[in-house]
């Protein structure tokens, strides 16, 4: 069965600390899609990235890059020099294939909070 | 253009009422999600619309939840004889065909709270 685990429930840091959040899926599909999605506390879900399966390239956008690793089934997200509005919760989520529905399924979310 | 919006945003209601609760996709967008997100978890697949139709319900967690999409845009979910644990926040979103690799954007949910 898919699963998308986020281990960490809640992670607190200081301002300009990097701070990595952890995503490990399972899935038996060879063709998927992985998304992290930010929700701030206004509540709506803000796409950050999407990956599929067949690319390992990690991507880096601004203070924001992701490690996907086959390997290991990780897509795990860092933020470099963390600011308080990075403050939300981070959300991993996989769109499996055999639907094709693209349907997402969610981990439980990790909650950062920054601190200036 | 605008985002994908859901009205009300907030749903207070009693046990055993029904309620509806309405989700404007973006324009264009043939893919249309229900999710429903409870306190402290990450959101759960409700249903999928293709167009009018609904081509995957099998989040629908009973019969009392039931949702439409009768002109291929507004989507309404319909819960019948609410109960307290149907308090959760209902998260709509939209793709343009709904294929697994397009990104669903979503709307600001609406928080229904079931006394």
């Amino acid at each position: 069965a898919q699963k998308v685990t986020q281990a960490q429930t809640e992670i607190s840091v200081v301002e300009k600390e990097d701070v990595t959040l952890d995503c490990v899926y399972e899935t038996r599909d060879t063709t998927y899609y992985l998304f992290w999605y930010k929700q701030p506390p206004s509540g709506e879900l803000v796409f950050l990235i999407r990956r599929n399966s067949f690319d390992e390239q990690n991507e880096i956008s601004g203070r924001y890059s992701w490690n996907f690793q086959k390997s290991t089934s990780s897509f795990n997200f860092t933020i470099t020099a963390s600011q308080v509005v990075d403050s939300a919760v981070y959300f991993c989520a996989l769109s499996e294939a055999p639907s094709n529905t693209g349907k997402l399924i969610f981990g439980q979310g990790t909650t950062l909070q920054v601190k200036p | 253009g605008a985002g994908v919006s859901q009205t009300p945003s907030n749903k207070v209601t009693e046990k055993g009422k029904y309620v509806e609760l309405r989700c404007d996709p973006i324009s264009g967008h043939t893919a249309l999600y229900w999710y429903r997100q409870s306190l402290g978890q990450g959101p759960e697949f409700l249903i999928y619309f293709q167009g009018t139709g609904a081509a995957d319900d099998s989040g629908l967690p009973n019969d009392r939840f039931f949702a439409v999409r009768p002109e291929g845009s507004v989507s309404t979910l319909k819960i019948q004889r609410t109960e307290r644990g149907d308090s959760a926040v209902y998260l709509c979103a939209s793709s343009l065909f709904g294929t697994q690799e397009e990104t669903q954007y979503f709307g600001p949910g609406t928080r229904l709270l079931v006394l």
